[in-house]
């Protein structure tokens, strides 16, 4: 069965540091990877989603993730943190015809 | 993209009573999924409803306590029964849109449920 692993339940960050998420999935076939965000309140925001293709996939509000495929790992990066980017952060993995299963979640703080 | 809404957006019942969750989509589509979001957690998936056919449940989730109810292609019902207040959370209802070549997954607002 497919599964998705956070490692990380909470990382905070200094506003203009560099940051990664990291992401591991278990799962036979080449899955679909996606990156969503849920800001305090607020519904959930694709960042971005990895098919086929490049492994390194860019996203929205300046997100990039990397697929690789001998880690079995979707990490998702930015190199300039902003505070509102305070969130907290679901790596998720499904297949054709099936839903989306997500990980545990990350939370980001952004210190100043 | 498919817009997603969901009534209520909120609400707040008694122990031992139902509440019916409605999602409506603008466009037609053949997969449907009910989240749980329980409070400071992650999504989990409750089940897959696909028109004319009975809803799968997941792992943990039962018929009798989360019946679902699929009529056509825009519209879905979840109701939490007997509710407890470890059913307080959001659910949102979620739909599977092919575009581009790609299978893409839309969410609803999401309904954040409080049960006393």
């Amino acid at each position: 069965a497919q599964s998705v692993t956070q490692p990380d339940i909470h990382i905070t960050v200094s506003e203009g540091a560099s940051l990664e998420l990291r992401c591991n999935y278990s799962y036979g076939a080449t899955p679909y990877l996606f990156w969503y965000v849920q800001s305090p309140g607020q519904g959930l925001q694709l960042l971005l989603k990895y098919f086929s293709g490049d492994t390194l996939v860019q996203g929205i509000k300046g997100f990039e993730a990397e697929f690789k495929r001998s880690q079995s790992s979707f990490n998702l990066r930015k190199p300039s943190v902003h505070w509102s980017d305070a969130a907290e952060y679901f790596c998720a993995v499904r297949e054709a015809g099936t839903a989306l299963i997500f990980g545990k979640g990350t939370t980001l703080s952004v210190s100043s | 993209s498919a817009v997603i809404s969901q009534k209520p957006s909120r609400d707040i019942c008694q122990r031992g009573t139902s509440l019916t969750i409605q999602c409506q989509v603008d466009s037609q589509v053949t997969m449907m999924f009910w989240y749980r979001q329980q409070p400071g957690q992650s999504l989990t998936l409750i089940a897959t409803a696909n028109q004319g056919s009975e809803a799968t449940y997941e792992s943990g989730f039962v018929i009798d306590k989360f019946p679902i109810s699929r009529p056509n292609l825009t519209f879905s019902t979840l109701t939490v029964s007997n509710m407890s207040p470890e059913d307080s959370s959001i659910y949102l209802c979620s739909v599977d849109v092919y575009r581009r070549g790609q299978n893409e997954q839309f969410f609803g607002p999401g309904t954040r449920l409080t049960v006393l």
